[in-house]
């Protein structure tokens, strides 16, 4: 089945810089990569994808870059602010199918500093 | 828009009693549902899912089961909960995304479990 492996297990930063997270998949046949971000005591929000048909993906200060060569991909915030600090997950699946399921990292501890 | 229901928020249970935990879905038909759990500062462990009524499959073994009576109701139970089941329970429903061309999943707000 489909591995996926998540780095770093926490990060800190300082409000303004930003932050990147990376994971790598085992499964050539996975085509769609969410990220989730979870709250202290919330659940997780789905807050960006990419499907493998494209390399790279923005929304505002986030995006997420896919490298299917490596079987690779990343989460970049820019110009993180105290709100971003959480655990954030990255996830992959084949998609479609009755027998549909993601594998998730074991996620990112992420502080952003004031 | 579907809309993820979880019941109870919050479980204090004592070790080796029963445990019924219970997920329901709007603004869907059919969807696929999911169990899963979150020990305190750990990843998210895919317990079961479900394709449909009365069809489970279970990810790991352990003193857990799930069961589907309705299309939309999703529970989860254990004849006799053990002190490691602690943990944030989450239910999720796989949902198409409109314009990407394919499907999600999305997660309740789950409950959050102690067994002492």
């Amino acid at each position: 089945g489909e591995n996926v492996e998540q780095h770093p297990s926490t990060l800190s930063v300082q409000e303004g810089d930003s932050a990147v997270i990376k994971c790598t998949y085992s499964d050539s046949a996975s085509n769609y990569f969410p990220w989730y971000k979870q709250e202290l005591g919330k659940r997780p929000q789905l807050i960006i994808d990419i499907r493998s048909n494209v390399g790279e993906k923005k929304d505002q200060r986030i995006a997420v870059t896919l490298n299917k060569t490596a079987k690779h991909f990343s989460l970049h915030i820019t110009e993180t602010q105290p709100e971003d600090s959480a655990v954030y997950f990255c996830a992959a699946s084949r998609g479609g199918g009755s027998n549909y399921k993601l594998t998730f990292g074991k996620g990112t501890l992420l502080t952003v500093n004031p | 828009s579907q809309t993820i229901h979880q019941w109870p928020a919050t479980l204090v249970q004592p070790v080796g009693s029963p445990l019924s935990l219970e997920c329901t879905v709007e603004g869907t038909s059919n969807p696929n549902l999911y169990w899963y759990r979150q020990a305190a500062g750990r990843g998210l462990q895919l317990l079961f899912y479900s394709v449909g009524i009365g069809q489970i499959s279970s990810e790991v073994p352990q003193n857990l089961s799930a069961s589907r009576p309705q299309d939309r109701q999703f529970i989860l139970s254990s004849k006799k909960l053990l002190l490691s089941d602690s943990g944030f329970y989450l239910c999720a429903c796989r949902r198409v995304l409109r314009g990407s061309g394919g499907d999600t999943q999305y997660f309740g707000p789950g409950t959050r479990l102690t067994v002492l």
